[in-house]
């Protein structure tokens, strides 16, 4: 079984709509998560980290739900420039190992 | 501001060339470094762990012949795609965390786009 499962889209929204992704890990015993953002050949970037229940940081809200396994991302008000890959991945092995999935693909429209 | 500097950007060598891929920590010091690999429209695969001062841990399926990992110093890890084909034509990007814990994210470099002719 993977390390997180996500729905990999792509999901269209217009601009300004609020849009949620799901990522369910198996690992019970995972301590952190993150959010990472990655567009069409570039490097992934750091969006957020969780540790406990949730963070939010502006227009973006995690949410984390260790009874069910899995860590959710809503983004509020979507832009255009929010078109791009979300990765969500927690460390495995031990250390700061991050195994990453495909991620969802989000496309913000007029 | 960038925490992880990697060069070159891109690349475009023929084949059976080596290139030489560098990978910094900015203002910190990463005793691991990971490497990954990313082709398109697929997932960042991780080739191996760079450990400074000594031998760097392959995944599965990687051969530690041809992709060289070299850790020398707290701040600098490189790798060497040594006899290049067509096929390692990808994406390579270098990782490192900037905190010690073991629950910290990691940073990546901007990645190097390698092209082999």
């Amino acid at each position: 079984r993977k390390e997180v499962e996500q729905d990999p889209g792509p999901f269209n929204v217009p601009e300004g709509a609020t849009v949620a992704f799901n990522c369910t890990y198996s690992n019970s015993a995972s301590q952190s998560f993150f959010w990472y953002r990655q567009d069409c050949r570039k490097e992934p970037k750091l969006l957020m980290s969780v540790y406990s229940s949730g963070n939010e940081d502006g227009r973006f809200t995690a949410q984390l739900n260790r009874a069910s396994q899995y860590i959710s991302l809503l983004i509020r008000d979507s832009k255009l420039s929010d078109s791009a890959t979300y990765l969500c991945v927690t460390p495995t092995g031990g250390g700061n190992k991050l195994t990453f999935g495909t991620g969802t693909q989000l496309k913000v429209e007029l | 501001g960038a925490v992880v500097s990697q060069h070159p950007s891109w690349v475009i060598c023929k084949s059976g060339t080596s290139v030489k891929i560098e990978c910094r920590s900015l203002d910190f010091q990463a005793t691991t470094m990971f490497w990954y690999r990313q082709f398109p429209k697929q997932s960042l695969m991780l080739m191996a762990t760079s450990n400074e001062g000594s031998k760097a841990t392959y995944e599965q399926g990687v051969e530690k012949d041809k992709f060289l990992i070299n850790h020398a110093s707290l701040t600098l890890s490189t790798l060497t795609v040594t006899s290049a084909h067509p096929e390692d034509s990808s994406f390579y990007i270098c990782s490192a965390s900037r905190d010690r814990g073991n629950y910290s994210p990691l940073h990546f470099g901007n990645g190097t786009r390698l092209t082999v002719t």
